[in-house]
């Protein structure tokens, strides 16, 4: 089965109004990234977050690492938010990332 | 710092030409990962580099898909006798270390007509 559950598959949002993405994960994991990919663009990474709660501006990642899971929230999004965000985890605590199936999201005017 | 640089940025193969895709890794990055990123599978591992040798091709094509690091400012996906299904972003990624955060390329988009 996948490793990496990313849910919305998809979210449209209207500008101003707050997003929460969800990663979930079937193995252990002892490092986990949340990305962004703007359409054609290439993947920035907005947080390694093994565990706990981190933020950047508008953005919060909290992950529960015995729980396998975590969470993305956008807060005032912005339509410079569109795009698709990955989550991603080291499946087995090996070097390689395994990638979620993303969550593509449309932030409109 | 430039980030990880790919080249060529776009390249289109006929059906069973090579295809050779270069990636310079961050300075100082002495791990080097390829994946391939399509429309249907998504994101897959290919293969990875730690201090210039190979550690793990798990995720590479057994036949026509080969990769090497000869230096530590680059490393190259080599397609033999490319094939359509070949048609994909190749993303090459470095880290600080093995286990750290990974750092993205912009991507070679590869077209196999």
């Amino acid at each position: 089965g996948q490793q990496v559950q990313q849910s919305p598959a998809s979210l449209v949002l209207q500008e101003g109004e707050n997003a929460e993405l969800q990663c979930n994960f079937s193995s252990t994991a002892t490092r986990l990234q949340w990305f962004y990919q703007h359409p054609g663009g290439r993947l920035v990474s907005l947080f390694y977050n093994p565990s706990g709660t981190k933020h950047t501006g508008r953005l919060t990642s909290t992950t529960v690492t015995n729980e396998r899971r975590s969470s993305l929230h956008i807060s005032s999004s912005q339509t410079t938010d569109s795009g698709t965000y990955f989550c991603a985890i080291d499946h087995n605590a090996g070097a390689k990332l395994t990638f979620g199936g993303g969550t593509r999201l449309t932030v409109r005017p | 710092n430039a980030g990880v640089i790919q080249t060529p940025r776009h390249k289109v193969t006929g059906k069973g030409q090579e295809a050779t895709l270069w990636c310079e890794p961050i300075s100082g990055h002495s791990a080097v990962f390829w994946y391939r990123q399509t429309i249907v599978q998504g994101l897959e591992f290919l293969t990875y580099f730690r201090n210039q040798a190979p550690i793990d091709d798990s995720g590479m094509p057994k036949e026509r898909f080969s990769a090497q690091m000869p230096n530590q400012s680059h490393s190259t996906l080599k397609i033999q006798s490319t094939q359509p299904q070949d048609s994909a972003v190749y993303l090459c990624a470095s880290s600080l270390v093995s286990y750290a955060e990974q750092f993205f390329g912009p991507g070679t988009r590869l077209t196999v007509l």
